[in-house]
């Protein structure tokens, strides 16, 4: 089993669509969690944290299930500048090495 | 501020051949990472510094892949005898270190081994 396993994808979406992305991770000592955003060809960047109690960023909620291992990423109203690849994150508890899903694409269609 | 800064920023070689790949990190981050990116595949991790030690290279896939962060500063990540499946872009990152204190990217560098 991967460490971190995302949903394949792609997403195809209309604009102002809801998205929602999953994430699973199989060490269960993992203690900090996080979404990147990479557009093509560019560096993953830092979306957003994610906490135990759940976290929004304007229209970005993001929630962790630590009992399930499980994390999720939605979307509200979706843009066409959302269109990017959402890579889920993991760093395990002490540690510095940040575990990397494949990504999930997302498409917003106009 | 100058972000994470990696050169060349394309790097075409010969299979065989030695190649550098060299990361400026931000300023005052302690910490430093490299990872490897291969098409349609999330980052890989290779090798993790902290100040001027490697703390882990426990990502590195074998002897003729090596890292230096002499300063403690800039990083060099060092390849031999390049083969094909080294082809990939190779992103290196900086933080100022702790759990949740966030890593920036460079925009890599795409290695292509011919």
């Amino acid at each position: 089993r991967k460490e971190v396993e995302q949903d394949p994808g792609p997403f195809n979406v209309p604009e102002g669509a809801t998205v929602a992305f999953n994430c699973t991770y199989s060490n269960s000592a993992s203690q900090s969690f996080f979404w990147y955003r990479q557009d093509c060809r560019k560096e993953p960047k830092l979306l957003m944290s994610v906490y135990s109690s759940g976290n929004e960023d304007g229209r970005f909620t993001a929630q962790l299930n630590r009992a399930s291992q499980y994390i999720s990423l939605l979307i509200r109203d979706s843009k066409l500048s959302d269109s990017a690849t959402y890579l889920c994150v993991v760093k395990g508890a002490g540690s510095y090495q940040l575990t990397f899903g494949k990504g999930t694409k997302l498409s917003v269609i106009p | 501020g100058a972000g994470v800064s990696q050169t060349p920023s394309n790097k075409v070689t010969e299979k065989g051949k030695y190649v550098e790949l060299r990361c400026d990190p931000i300023s005052g981050h302690t910490a430093l990472y490299w990872y490897r990116q291969s098409l349609g595949q999330g980052p890989e991790f290779l090798i993790y510094f902290q100040g001027t030690g490697a703390a882990d290279d426990s990502g590195l896939p074998n002897d003729r892949f090596f890292a230096v962060r002499p300063e403690g500063s800039v990083s060099t990540l060092k390849i031999q005898r390049t083969e094909r499946g080294d082809s990939a872009v190779y992103l290196c990152a900086s933080s100022r270190g702790g759990d949740n204190t966030e890593a920036f990217f460079g925009q890599g560098t795409r290695l292509t081994v011919v």
